[in-house]
């Protein structure tokens, strides 16, 4: 793989599942992210990474948990979800947040909670 | 707060000049950026400003004035297939990325 991957692509979700969403990169980028973009708004920061072993709260962590246990890996789990979760979601890295910041993005998840 | 500022949906003609703007209200800055969106993909990046002036990459060029709080993207030659979203986004004092809503751009023939 080259790149960023996300898995599933898209999933239909009954309100009150569980969910994780997947997130592999091979670029050894040390930070990553993960954005929703709803219709009419910016991208919005869920959670971040800038290292393995280390994550922080973006603008909208509520309902989201992460976990980065190595340099590759940043699944975002939706402990239980609710209808207002239904977005597109985006996982980015860059090589630092320190430098350019350059952000690569997987092709995107599209959740639908209903 | 913090606020990005772009205009929603710009139309323009194949073969023209388009300029995008860009105002913006963040806690530090640390660099803006400029992001291409097609419907339905992901971001791919465009350009990346820290100091003020214009960068010129190609067919498309990006301003900066960090005192204005302002930059610009600007795509000459249009060609159908930059029919897109544009978005803009500056870096802030915690080095994370805030994103404006996005411009719509409709390229017609």
């Amino acid at each position: 793989i080259a790149g960023i991957t996300q898995a599933p692509t898209s999933q239909i979700l009954a309100a009150g599942r569980r969910m994780t969403l997947r997130c592999t990169q091979d670029m050894r980028h040390n930070a990553m992210y993960w954005y929703r973009q709803d219709l009419g708004l910016g991208l919005r920061l869920i959670h971040y990474s800038n290292t393995a072993g280390t994550t922080g709260k973006g603008e909208v962590p509520d309902g989201y948990s992460v976990s980065r246990a190595n340099t590759d890996d940043f699944p975002l789990t939706l402990a239980s979800a609710v209808p207002s979760q239904t977005s597109v979601y985006f996982c980015a890295s860059s090589d630092s947040p320190g430098t350019s910041g350059k952000q690569y993005f997987g092709p995107g998840t599209r959740l639908t909670v209903t | 707060g913090q606020n990005i500022d772009q205009p929603t949906e710009m139309t323009a003609t194949e073969g023209a000049i388009v300029q995008i703007n860009c105002t913006y209200q963040t806690s530090g800055f640390n660099g803006l950026f400029w992001y291409q969106q097609h419907a339905g993909e992901a971001p791919t990046f465009l350009s990346y400003n820290v100091l003020d002036g214009l960068e010129e990459k190609g067919r498309f060029s990006s301003f900066l004035s960090r005192s204005k709080g302002y930059s610009y993207l600007l795509l000459k030659e249009l060609q159908m297939k930059d029919s897109a979203s544009y978005l803009c986004a500056v870096r802030d004092s915690n080095y994370q990325l805030i994103w404006g809503a996005g411009t719509k751009l409709i390229i017609k023939p």
